[in-house]
């Protein structure tokens, strides 16, 4: 079994649209990071989270420390959204366990 | 600043040669990685390094060395390229963690390299 997975894999959205990304992880951990890789191919961080909730413009992570699963929840999605959006939870070390990622489509 | 930069951005190479990926950052981070992703993969750790002078083993670290000779440069060797290190290699970057803190990775644009 994957350490971490995500879910969907592919996503397709109208422009507008209420995005949700989930990502569930079986290792203990001190943070979780959510990434995103643009079609270029670059990849920024979008947020490190340990617990609760964080925004960021139209973006909104949250994670549940118990249930070992965070979201990723982009509001009013728009056609540059589009990308790769990618889970890494962070143990006790400072290496991160990667997901596999979710390539999200928004359609205007 | 520049943040993590890499070079080459894109190389071929035939089986056995050897080449070095070079990545640099101008952050003053302490910590540093090396990255590759495959198609339908998530990135895997191939090395790393915490600090000037040292290097440990990641996930993926065979076929490969690193060098960190100083703090800012940290690189990646490919002895004899094979097929199977066709891929897009990323180096990062963070601020070493202290205790209770962690940091976010920062990372560089990427080489791709082909072994044919």
């Amino acid at each position: 079994k994957n350490e971490v997975e995500q879910s969907p894999q592919n996503l397709t959205a109208q422009e507008g649209e209420f995005i949700t990304i989930n990502c569930s992880y079986s290792v203990g951990i001190s943070a979780l990071h959510w990434l995103q890789q643009h079609p270029g191919g670059g990849i920024v961080s979008l947020f490190m989270l340990s617990s609760g909730k964080k925004k960021h413009g139209r973006l909104i992570a949250t994670i549940n420390i118990q249930e070992k699963h965070s979201s990723l929840h982009i509001t009013a999605s728009h056609p540059r959204d589009s990308a790769v959006y990618i889970c890494a939870p962070q143990g006790g070390s400072e290496k991160l366990v990667f997901g596999k990622g979710t390539k999200l489509t928004v359609n205007p | 600043n520049a943040g993590v930069t890499q070079t080459p951005k894109f190389q071929v190479l035939k089986t056995g040669q050897s080449m070095t990926l070079q990545c640099a950052q101008d952050m003053n981070h302490n910590s540093m990685y090396w990255y590759r992703q495959d198609p339908g993969m998530g990135l895997r750790l191939i090395y790393y390094s915490a600090s000037e002078g040292t290097t440990d083993k990641g996930e993926v670290p065979n076929g490969y060395n690193v060098s960190r000779l100083n703090k800012r440069e940290f690189s990646l060797r490919l002895e004899s390229a094979a097929p199977s290190q066709t891929s897009v290699y990323f180096c990062a970057s963070s601020p070493q963690r202290l205790a209770g803190a962690v940091y976010e990775q920062y990372f560089g644009p990427g080489t791709r390299l082909t072994v044919t």
